[in-house]
């Protein structure tokens, strides 16, 4: 059964700073990889996704992620946080049996 | 934009009532979700379903049922409600394999 791990329930950076959020994943098979972010009392919204080919994945407002099959692992970077960055980001990971099984969460803060 | 919808945004409900939280989709899509999640914490998967007729209970425990005579619905019932229910339920679709899954608005629930 597949699974994922997020380190860290709770990463400050200062604006402008460098965000990693980190990610690895349990899964027999070769998985799909997404994040998401949550903001306040919203549904989630996907940041970006990995399926095959390029294991540098760009998605939206800047961010990217690197898929390291050898590290079991999918972090999450940009370069430059910025205020509307802060918000709950959360990684998920489907096998080819379809369940989403996502992590518990990493609520980002950026203090200007 | 994703057209998945959930209602009643908000529900407040006292203990003992049955209730019936909606979920809609018009994307066609054959996987539909229900994910339970607390304030600023995980989601937990409670039910998924792969297609019409088709339903299977998630990860976590719970004592709501769900249907699928639709493509397009997906309602989540909780016969009795109990303040142990209270939370937020989110649904959410997908078309299946690599596609990422498209997130309603939630629904806030309460029992008192």
């Amino acid at each position: 059964a597949q699974s994922v791990t997020q380190l860290g329930s709770h990463v400050s950076v200062s604006e402008g700073a460098l965000v990693l959020l980190r990610c690895n994943y349990s899964s027999s098979v070769p998985p799909y990889l997404f994040w998401y972010v949550q903001y306040p009392n919203q549904g989630l919204q996907l940041l970006l996704k990995y399926t095959t080919g390029a294991t540098l994945v760009k998605g939206i407002n800047g961010f990217e992620a690197e898929f390291k099959k050898s590290e079991t692992s999918f972090h999450l970077t940009k370069p430059s946080a910025h205020m509307s960055d802060a918000a709950e980001y959360f990684c998920a990971v489907s096998d080819q049996g379809d369940k989403l099984i996502f992590g518990t969460g990493t609520r980002l803060q950026v203090f200007p | 934009e994703a057209d998945i919808y959930q209602t009643p945004r908000y529900l407040v409900i006292g203990t003992g009532k049955k209730i019936t939280l909606e979920c809609s989709q018009t994307m066609g899509h054959d996987k539909m979700y229900w994910y339970q999640q607390d304030p600023g914490m995980e989601l937990h998967l409670i039910h998924y379903s792969y297609g019409v007729n088709s339903t299977e209970k998630g990860d976590l425990s719970s004592e709501s049922t769900v249907s699928r005579i639709r493509t397009e619905h997906f309602p989540l019932t909780l016969e009795s409600a109990r303040p142990s229910h209270t939370s937020q339920y989110l649904c959410a679709s997908r078309a299946g394999g690599a596609s990422e899954a498209f997130f309603g608005q939630g629904t806030r629930l309460t029992v008192v």
